[in-house]
């Protein structure tokens, strides 16, 4: 089946040190995103691509980076973890453009830890 | 800035009651998505509303849009404990590749 896969599920990293999460998708979508969920709060945009033009948001911390290699993976960096980075993080996918069935699919999330 | 607002932020309900959640956004926009999402989980599509008047239903949850108010519900019809989860609304810029979502409503149907 077509989906958007997030690996780890699950991740517990240091204060200050680096981690990466990863998304992958079999939908063959243009645009992939990246959002942050706290608890208890929508989630918050934080990037996306369309194909392999990146899209920042303006209040997206320098500490969150983002790179996709190719149409199927995209990889969420976090230089430097701090406390307040603890949450889900979602990744979603969509065919991009005004189409009329630009509907956007999300992964099952990664929930990270900062200890 | 884009705004997109939900109300009620929560809602407790009784079973077999009805009740409108309500979406309201700040820009031009045809499309607004709604989704489901339970304690711990992803997000789950609902709906996709494409057009003004655009009315669709899934069992006991009906959503609705008027492009004109800029406002979006989701209506909830005798209501059952597994209705029970976050609800949230989302509207797409014209470019068609930023979605921002509502502030979400904590549903609680209690028997």
């Amino acid at each position: 089946d077509a989906m958007v896969i997030q690996n780890p599920r699950y991740q517990v990293t240091q204060f200050g040190k680096p981690v990466t999460l990863s998304c992958s998708q079999t939908l063959n979508h243009n645009v992939m995103y990246w959002y942050q969920q706290k608890s208890s709060q929508a989630p918050k945009l934080l990037f996306h691509y369309y194909d392999k033009d990146f899209n920042n948001e303006a209040d997206t911390p320098d500490n969150f980076q983002s790179r996709r290699p190719n149409t199927s993976f995209c990889f969420l960096d976090i230089r430097s973890p701090g406390l307040g980075d603890a949450a889900m993080y979602l990744c979603a996918t969509s065919r991009g453009g005004q189409g009329q069935w630009n509907e956007q699919f999300f992964g099952p999330g990664t929930r990270l830890t900062v200890l | 800035e884009l705004k997109v607002e939900q109300n009620p932020l929560f809602l407790s309900m009784q079973e077999g009651k009805n009740y409108t959640i309500y979406c309201n956004y700040s820009t031009t926009s045809d499309r607004l998505y709604w989704y489901r999402q339970d304690p711990g989980k992803s997000l789950e599509s609902l709906f996709v509303l494409l057009s003004n008047g655009a009315v669709k239903q899934e069992g006991r949850l009906m959503a609705s849009l008027d492009t004109k108010a800029r406002l979006s519900t989701l209506h909830i019809t005798a209501a059952v404990h597994d209705l029970s989860a976050t609800y949230f609304c989302a509207v797409v810029t014209w470019t068609g590749n930023q979605f921002y979502f509502g502030t979400g409503t904590s549903l609680t149907v209690i028997p």
